[in-house]
């Protein structure tokens, strides 16, 4: 049984387009992530959402959108995608402040 | 700002030479420290939680510590199939849940 899933887990497009990705989790937990690993595999946090409530939302350009629509899914969607918006994006989950379970990635790729 | 250093970058052992990674941070109150692997192509797999000086924490053929400034992973006798990278983050007691991360060490173990 996948715990945190991901789709899709590769995503080429073109510079400019908006693209979403897809996260569930079915461990039951509270608080769900979003995470950004670039190039030199440097793993940074970007929003989080406890309970469908935004409660973490870093630095990050108004051009990436969170969206919780229930506690078990949390979407990120890119608007006018940029070459720099090249990494593999992370999915996590936690109940309350013990660890984080990761999903399996979602690579995009910006040409 | 809450900060992670790990060392070294990347570590090249023989099967059954025992080593250790270094974690060091800064942060204003700590919750907690986490270690985690990754395989490549996959995401974060949790290995322990530390949450005072002193603790030690094992599994298998790794053992963590945790001093008020660093934290080490020891690996005894590795086999071929530790190899992976290994990431360390912290958490603090102020603020949401996020982990702050480390650059990780890439750990290969040749037979």
């Amino acid at each position: 049984d996948t715990a945190v899933s991901q789709t899709p887990k590769y995503l080429v497009t073109q510079m400019g387009n908006d693209k979403s990705i897809k996260c569930e989790q079915n461990l039951g937990h509270d608080t769900m992530y979003w995470y950004k690993q670039d190039s030199k595999k440097f793993l940074k946090i970007m929003f989080s959402y406890n309970n469908k409530e935004l409660i973490i939302n870093e630095t990050v350009p108004n051009r990436f959108s969170p969206k919780s629509p229930d506690k078990a899914h949390l979407n990120l969607h890119i608007n006018s995608l940029e070459l720099g918006d090249s990494a593999v994006y992370f999915c996590a989950s936690s109940q309350e402040r013990l660890f984080q379970f990761f999903g399996p990635g979602t690579r995009l790729t910006v040409l | 700002e809450d900060q992670v250093t790990q060392s070294p970058e990347a570590l090249r052992l023989q099967e059954g030479e025992s080593s250790s990674l270094n974690c060091s941070y800064t942060v204003s109150g700590l919750r907690g420290l986490f270690w985690y692997r990754q395989d490549p192509g996959k995401g974060p797999e949790f290995l322990f939680t530390l949450y005072s000086a002193g603790e030690e924490k094992e599994k298998e053929r790794l053992k963590a510590t945790l001093t008020k400034k660093e934290s080490f992973l020891h690996i005894t006798a590795p086999k071929p199939e530790d190899s992976a990278t290994y990431l360390c983050a912290v958490q603090a007691v102020q603020g949401a849940q996020k982990l702050v991360f480390g650059q990780g060490t890439r750990l290969t173990i040749n037979p």
